[in-house]
């Protein structure tokens, strides 16, 4: 099995531009997600998934977009570019997030997409 | 606000002996705490996890402690191994309109000398 497998590895943008970072997952997972990190700052989400058609906000989400057309993919947008949103992204997956599910809600992550943005 | 603090930044034991990770927390509410692995250019991977109703948990030369009084979680490795050295993230679990989320701590790298 991938896993959770990421694209692109790395990207440099200029400031303005947008793009687009893609995330897919072959373990049919319900819950997906989007961290940034940053130096000193941690794994911060940006955005989450609990099923296909239903995204919602996490802590760091202006500047970013997502969808969930599918259960294998959640494509992370970025609209226009900013010096600030240079970082390290990792999408994560797991089996439950909805609170029908007990237990520990264990991630599997990607290898990251590092972006820069000049 | 971070509600998730891991306050050393790193820290570097002896090969052979005992590493303790520290985190502190400020939601009384986490009713899951997990840590994660992290090495260089690679995804963090799952280690350990506790639940808030228990004060202990162990799995091999891994044990995780909560001291819910305190709001602190450690991690204590014995023995350490070279192959330990890597940045460790504390994690606990909050739920938001139905959806369980992750909250992480900073990290504190880990480098274990021979």
């Amino acid at each position: 099995n991938a896993g959770v497998t990421q694209t692109p590895k790395f990207q440099v943008l200029k400031t303005g531009q947008s793009m687009t970072l893609q995330c897919a997952q072959d373990m049919n997972h319900e819950y997906m997600s989007w961290y940034r990190q940053d130096p000193g700052m941690g794994l911060r989400l940006i955005h989450y998934s609990v099923g296909a058609g239903i995204t919602d906000q996490g802590e760091v989400p202006n500047g970013y977009n997502v969808s969930r057309s599918t259960t294998e993919d959640f494509p992370l947008r970025l609209l226009s570019a900013a010096p600030s949103q240079t970082s390290v992204y990792f999408c994560a997956s797991s089996w439950g997030g909805g609170n029908r599910i007990s237990g520990a809600n264990v991630l599997t992550f990607g290898a990251g997409s590092r972006l820069t943005v000049l | 606000d971070q509600q998730v603090k891991q306050n050393s930044p790193s820290l570097s034991v002896q090969e052979g002996r005992i590493s303790i990770l520290n985190c502190d927390y400020t939601n009384s509410m986490f009713d899951y705490f997990l840590w994660y692995k992290k090495y260089p250019a690679e995804g963090p991977t799952f280690l350990i996890s506790i639940s808030s109703i228990k004060d202990k948990n162990e799995d091999g030369r891994f044990t995780v402690f909560l001291n819910k009084s305190a709001k602190h979680l450690s991690l204590h490795i014995v023995p350490s191994q070279p192959g330990d050295s890597a940045v460790y993230f504390c994690a606990a679990i909050t739920r938001h309109q139905g959806a369980q989320k992750l909250v992480f701590g900073q990290g504190t790298r880990l480098t274990i000398n021979p």
